[in-house]
């Protein structure tokens, strides 16, 4: 249980194009998903949280407008990498908080699940 | 705020000996505390989390982890590395309450078992 995909898993685009990355919640519901991107051999970078139904909260330092996040139904969130640039090539990751009741919540310690990733070049 | 601390960027390790991975946090209150494991190319994948109760936490992978609050560390350690345990291991810590959304990782840490 607790499965957490993504797609795609790898994509190439040209400088200036934009490409949609979906993070999907298999086998339950998640009304919170996480986006994350990692640099190489750099930690993982918390850049907005995903709640279904409302705008994301973005970290600070993040464009809201350059990466626009989508979390239509509680099983699909989306990234959208606008205008991509070379520099926003990284390793782009999802997670995603199952729907349960608070006192599961923290039984669990607010556990995330975490989807495969998605590598991203743009040329 | 809080913030994690993965002292080492690599640890080496003989292959069939104990191996320990370390690391500090800073967070306000009781922490939970996560260890996850990162192969080439992959997302994250969970070993085990320290919420309440015993300072010993075990598992998967024969891994385990021990919470030392007075120390405010959560070093991950395992009897007998495997070849196959190469990898890239993330500490991460969540401040309670409901507040706190987000994971904070630390840097990582690259452990290198060797044959």
């Amino acid at each position: 249980g607790a499965v957490v995909s993504q797609h795609p898993s790898w994509v190439i685009c040209k400088s200036g194009t934009s490409v949609k990355i979906e993070c999907r919640s298999l086998d339950f519901q998640a009304t919170t998903m996480f986006w994350y991107r990692q640099f190489p051999k750099q930690s993982l970078m918390l850049m907005a949280t995903s709640n279904e139904g409302s705008k994301a909260t973005y970290e600070q330092g993040v464009e809201k407008d350059k990466f626009l996040i989508n979390h239509a139904s509680l099983t699909l969130s989306t990234l959208t990498v606008t205008s991509a640039h070379p520099e926003d090539s990284s390793f782009y990751i999802c997670s995603a908080r199952d729907r349960e009741s608070e006192p599961i919540w923290r039984e669990r310690g607010y556990e995330q699940y975490f989807g495969p990733g998605t590598r991203l070049t743009v040329t | 705020a809080q913030s994690v601390a993965q002292p080492e960027d690599q640890v080496n390790v003989a292959e069939g000996n104990p191996l320990t991975v370390k690391c500090t946090y800073s967070v306000s209150g009781n922490p939970y505390l996560f260890w996850y494991v990162q192969y080439p190319n992959r997302g994250l994948q969970f070993l085990l989390k320290y919420i309440t109760g015993d300072n010993l936490v075990k598992g998967s992978y024969g891994f385990e982890a021990e919470f030392n609050k007075s120390q405010t560390s959560f070093h991950l350690k395992k009897p007998s590395a495997l070849v196959s345990d190469s990898a890239l291991y993330f500490c991460a810590v969540r401040p309670p309450g409901r507040a706190g959304n987000m994971l904070t990782f630390g840097g990582g840490t690259r452990l290198m078992v060797k044959p």
